[in-house]
């Protein structure tokens, strides 16, 4: 089946330093890919929406300047949590969708992000 | 998008057969269902997905009655290892974001 690649699995930083995740497509190619957060005993919320070749579509409440989100080729999108701070600790997970069926995403393994 | 109604949590025992409904009464033609399992600090993994009726593969079958209001993620004669959070989810084609509900927190015991 298809598979996502996230790195890296695991990062603990100083607060104000910045973090880059990275989500490659393995053996797809992926025009969207989704980013999700999840705080502990929580469901997976939806962060953003990056699209290949554009601008990312940020969703209700999410800060697009703290979350940059470049999806810079068909297979690899990076979100860089800025300036992060203890709150912005969570669980990360991206996902594609491959193309040409019915909506059915494949997850990457998540990045769990702690900061200090 | 659809919004999805599942049971917060169920229990179960090894060798049992699992049985979790979600119910989405506003899904639309084009939608389908899919189920996803979650262990702890890993991303979700696909499970199972259909339109209608019945469809079946080798971890779970799916349920879907021909109102397709509700569906139903069979899951049989479980183990410790399908301890996890189940979610349902209903989108259609084309790049529809995903939105995911509370999800079950199954707990099997031994």
């Amino acid at each position: 089946g298809a598979v996502v690649s996230q790195h890296p699995s695991r990062v603990i930083c100083k607060s104000g330093t910045s973090v880059k995740i990275e989500c490659r497509s393995l053996d797809f190619q992926a025009t969207t890919m989704f980013w999700y957060r999840q705080f502990p005993k929580q469901s997976l919320m939806l962060m953003a929406t990056s699209n290949e070749g554009s601008k990312a579509t940020y969703e209700q409440g999410v800060e697009k300047d703290k979350f940059l989100i470049n999806h810079a080729s068909l297979t690899l999108s990076t979100l860089t949590v800025t300036s992060a701070h203890p709150e912005d600790s969570s669980f990360y997970i991206c996902s594609a969708p491959p193309q040409g069926g019915p909506e059915k995403l494949f997850f990457g393994s998540g990045t769990q992000l702690s900061v200090l | 998008l659809a919004k999805t109604t599942q049971p917060i949590s169920m229990d179960s025992y090894e060798g049992q057969e699992v049985n979790i409904t979600c119910s989405h009464n506003n899904i639309a033609t084009n939608d389908y269902i899919t189920w996803y399992q979650q262990f702890p600090s890993q991303g979700p993994r696909f499970i199972i997905q259909g339109y209608k009726t019945k469809v079946t593969n080798e971890v779970a079958s799916l349920f879907i009655p021909a109102d397709r209001k509700s569906s139903t993620l069979s899951l049989p004669r479980v183990s410790l290892s399908d301890t996890a959070v189940y979610y349902c989810l209903v989108a259609g084609r084309g790049g529809n974001k995903l939105v995911f509900g509370a999800g079950t927190i199954l707990r099997v015991k031994s």
